[in-house]
Order: structure tokens, then sequence, then C-alpha cells
């Protein structure tokens, strides 16, 4: 039972355009969602997170959308950059178990020049 | 300056072997976790400890036991190891506990059984 779905496997997008990563998730007692970057080898780095509190969070060129409603956040980059080009992953933590990410499988995005 | 560092990085063994991975953090943490990312891409919480204490233990099986010596250290020892294990094991840390405590991982252990 994926409680945190990432449907694109992949995005393939230009340098200087915008990058739109998406994530859904099942569980309404999510309260926190973060964003990890992936290089190949390496563990994730966080990115950006946002409160269930708020539907926007923006931090530089990263900005994280939330729709309590649609259940649903998306990860805005822009403008996307070669170095940008990694695996994002999308990750919730629940309210009443707060230790406990729940990721997602990834979408790996490839900026082209 | 690695501020989650894990050994070692790869890891390759028969099945059946016992194995252990270590895991550090110089960050001044309290919190520290081990992940593993199956085949799938799927990234999965196996244990947390914070403050040396146990406060997550996922439906890992008995073979997998997480001994932690100090705040700074968690490391993972696995006996009987199945072929099933073949994973990338993360590790993490924390300041403390909650989602708005962002968690930073190791590079990861590749661990192959042959």
């Amino acid at each position: 039972d994926q409680q945190v779905k990432q449907n694109s496997p992949s995005l393939s997008v230009q340098e200087g355009r915008i990058s739109i990563l998406n994530c859904d998730y099942t569980n309404s007692m999510f309260d926190y969602f973060l964003w990890y970057k992936k290089y190949p080898a390496e563990g994730p780095t966080f990115l950006i997170s946002i409160s269930s509190i708020k539907d926007k969070n923006e931090d530089g060129r990263f900005t994280v959308f939330l729709n309590k409603s649609a259940k649903h956040l998306s990860l805005h980059i822009v403008p996307s950059q070669p170095g940008d080009s990694a695996v994002y992953f999308c990750a919730a933590s629940h309210l009443y178990n707060t230790d406990k990410l729940i990721f997602g499988t990834g979408t790996r995005l490839q900026v082209f020049p | 300056d690695t501020a989650v560092s894990q050994t070692p990085k790869y890891l390759v063994t028969q099945m059946g072997n016992d194995k252990s991975i270590k895991c550090e953090q110089n960050l001044g943490h309290d919190t520290m976790y081990w992940y593993k990312q199956d085949s799938k891409k799927f990234l999965k919480i196996m244990f947390s400890y914070n403050n040396k204490e146990l406060i997550i233990n996922e439906t890992v099986p008995n073979r997998f036991s997480p001994k932690s010596p100090d705040k700074a250290h968690l490391n993972l020892h696995i006996n009987s190891l199945e072929l099933g294990d073949s994973a990338v094991y993360f590790c993490a840390s924390s300041r403390g506990t909650g989602g708005n405590q962002p968690q930073h991982f190791g590079d990861g252990t590749r661990l192959s059984i042959l």
C-alpha cells in the first residue's frame, strides 16, 4: 500500500524552462511534506519542505505547492539547470508518527542544454 | 568533512553470512535512522533511534539488529544473510524527531548477496 506516489518515473526539460514534479498521497493525516534530491551513488539531500498549514513554500529557484483537498503536491524548479538533473523524492510524515518518513519512488529529472 | 558517513560503501558476501554496516554522524544530531532502498528504488525506513533509544522498528526480520553505542553512531548488524537482503542501505540523522526536522543521509552501502 503505497501512501506516497510519484507517478512519473522520469521527466526531461530544457535548460532555462520550468520543471514540475508531482506527488500524490493518500493519507489525510500526513502533516509535513519534504522533497529530497538524489545524485547517483550519493544519499538523498534535503531540498525543501512544507507544512500542511501552508499551501506554498519558496526557496530560491524551488517552490513547493500543496493542495490538501486534492492530496497533491508539486515541486517547481525555475529556471531549470543541468545541475538539477537527479532523482527527486517526495516524502511525508504523519501527524501522530512524526519520526517516520514515507517516501515516494522518485522521479528522474533530466535537464538538457 | 562528511556529515553522515557509512562504511563500507560496497559489501559483497555469500548467503548465510553475518555482516555489519557502520554509521557515524558529526552533526550533533539526536536521532538516527536506517533505511533500505530495494531494487524498485523504494526507500523504506527500518529503524530509528533517539538518544540511543529505539523509537521506530518497522516490520523488519529479527536477523537485523541495530546498535547505538552513543548518539553519534548507529550500526546495523545482519545475521544469516538472504538473497532478498540485497539492497542499498542508507543511514540518516536529524536534529530531533518530527517531520519538520530534515534528515541528512549518508551515501549508502550497497549490499550484494551471492
